[in-house]
C-alpha cells in the first residue's frame, strides 16, 4: 500500500498568510494525486486533481504542485472561509489511501 | 444538478448488518467507477471500496475484505454497500463519491454525497 505522510498535522495562521502543506508518499506514483477541503459536518470537496489541475469554482489562491513522492498544496493569501482541514489523495493504486489531515485554524 | 444522496444509515449490533444506497442524478452514472469513503467520530478520511463503471471491478480496504460489497444498479442509478459482520470500529460517517478521470486515469473524486451515519454498539 501506498502511505501518504501531511506535514504539518497542524497548523495556526492568520488571515492573508501564505500557508504550505506537504503531503510525502511511501513510493512514488506520478501525478495522480488529489487535495481536498473539509468543514466540520461537511461533505470533503476537491480542490485540485492530478496534482495541479484546478477545479471550477475553486479560487485562484489554491494551487498544486508535485510528483513522485513529494506534493504540496499553496494557499496564497488565506481567507477566513479557508480554515478547514485539508487531505491529500493518492489515486495511483488501489487501496486509494489518504494523507492523515491537515487543520488550519486561525491565529 | 450533479447529486449524490446517501441512505440507509443508522444503528446496528455488533455481527449486525446494514445495507447503505447511494442515490446519483445530474450525471450518466453508468459511465463512472464509484466509491466509498469512511470517516471515524474526530478522525480522517478512509477509502473503503471501489466499483468500476461496469460493475466488473470491485476494489476494498483491507480492513473491509470478506465483510463488505459494493454493488451497483444502473437502471435505478443508484450505488449500494452490503455491510455484514459489522463491529465497533465500523462506527463512521460513509460517503458516496463519483471517481473523475484525465486520459482514462483516476484523478480525483470530484462529487461527494451529504453523507449518512452509521453507528455500531452493543
Amino acid at each position: 500500500d501506498i502511505q501518504l505522510t501531511q506535514s504539518p498535522s497542524f497548523l495556526s495562521a492568520s488571515v492573508g498568510d501564505r500557508v504550505t502543506i506537504t503531503c510525502r508518499a511511501s513510493q512514488g506514483f506520478g501525478s495522480y494525486l488529489a487535495w481536498y477541503q473539509q468543514k466540520p459536518g461537511k461533505a470533503p470537496k476537491l480542490l485540485i486533481s492530478a496534482a495541479s489541475t484546478f477545479q471550477s469554482g475553486v479560487p485562484s489562491r489554491f494551487s498544486g504542485s508535485g510528483s513522485g513522492t513529494d506534493f504540496t498544496l499553496t494557499i496564497n493569501s488565506l481567507q477566513p472561509e479557508d480554515f478547514a482541514t485539508y487531505y491529500c489523495q493518492q489515486l495511483n493504486t488501489f487501496p486509494l489511501t489518504f494523507g492523515g489531515g491537515t487543520k488550519v485554524e486561525i491565529k | 444538478e450533479v447529486q449524490l444522496l446517501e441512505s440507509g444509515g443508522g444503528l446496528a449490533q455488533p455481527g449486525g448488518s446494514l445495507r447503505l444506497s447511494c442515490a446519483a442524478s445530474g450525471f450518466t452514472f453508468s459511465a463512472y467507477g464509484m466509491n466509498w469513503v469512511r470517516q471515524a467520530p474526530g478522525k480522517g478520511l478512509e477509502w473503503v471500496s471501489a466499483i468500476s463503471s461496469t460493475g466488473a471491478n470491485t476494489h476494498y480496504a483491507d480492513s473491509v475484505t470478506g465483510r463488505f460489497t459494493i454493488s451497483r444498479d444502473d437502471s435505478k442509478n443508484t450505488l449500494f454497500l452490503q455491510m455484514n459482520s459489522l463491529r465497533a470500529e465500523d462506527t463512521a460517517t460513509y460517503y458516496c463519491a463519483k471517481m473523475d478521470y484525465s486520459s482514462g486515469q483516476r484523478v480525483a473524486f470530484d462529487i461527494w454525497g451529504q453523507g449518512t451515519m452509521v453507528t455500531v454498539f452493543s
